[in-house]
């Protein structure tokens, strides 16, 4: 049982697009949703968070929307660049659950030049 | 360097062995974690500790068992490894909420491959 579901697996985009990732999740009980990036090699890192009472946050070229009602959320990376490549995971929190994390699959992002 | 270290980077063993991944973070955290990364990047948490105590333990075979001799330290030992117990093992930290924000720490992961 996945609960939390992202899409795409994978994303090619040109540089200077837009990537778009989208995440569904199921417990209403997560209340908190970090997005992490991940290069070959290395461990995860956290890229941007959002928390439910707030419907957008943005960081730079990076912005998540949230829809509580619908319950997903989905980061945009505006202006893609090279550098961006990586493999994007969203996460959901459950404090009371020992602040466990539940990822997503990810989606590999391959920004062309 | 500030940061969460993992021992050894790659663990190459045989079916049947029993090994350990050691993990050390100098961030002053109290909570750390260990997480399985499969062959499709799937990544799973297996375990937590707080100040020494075992807080989340997720579904896994009991062949691994994880120890923490203080909170800087969390090591997974893992006994007769099969075939599927290959896949990155990462190592994460974190202390409570700062600003609002709640952030694991990740190490730079074992990659272990069973033969």
């Amino acid at each position: 049982q996945q609960q939390v579901k992202q899409s795409p697996q994978s994303l090619i985009v040109q540089k200077g697009g837009i990537s778009i990732i989208n995440c569904a999740y199921e417990n209403t009980a997560f209340d908190y949703f970090p997005w992490y990036q991940q290069f070959p090699g290395k461990g995860p890192a956290l890229l941007i968070a959002i928390r439910p009472d707030v419907s957008e946050k943005k960081e730079g070229r990076f912005t998540i929307s949230f829809n509580k009602s619908a319950k997903q959320f989905s980061l945009h990376i505006m202006d893609s660049q090279p550098g961006d490549s990586a493999t994007y995971f969203c996460a959901a929190r459950h404090k009371a659950a020992g602040n466990k994390l539940t990822f997503g699959g990810g989606t590999r992002v391959l920004v062309k030049p | 360097d500030t940061a969460v270290s993992q021992t050894p980077k790659y663990l190459v063993t045989q079916m049947g062995n029993d090994k350990s991944i050691k993990c050390e973070q100098n961030l002053g955290h109290d909570t750390m974690y260990w997480y399985k990364q499969d062959s499709k990047k799937f990544l799973k948490i297996m375990f937590s500790y707080n100040n020494k105590e075992l807080i989340i333990n997720e579904t896994v075979p009991n062949r691994f068992s994880p120890k923490s001799p203080d909170k800087a330290h969390l090591n997974l030992h893992i006994n007769s490894l099969e075939l599927g117990d290959s896949a990155v093992y990462f190592c994460a930290s974190s202390q409570g909420e700062r600003g609002q924000i709640f952030e694991q720490f990740f190490g730079p992961g074992t990659r272990l491959t069973v033969l």
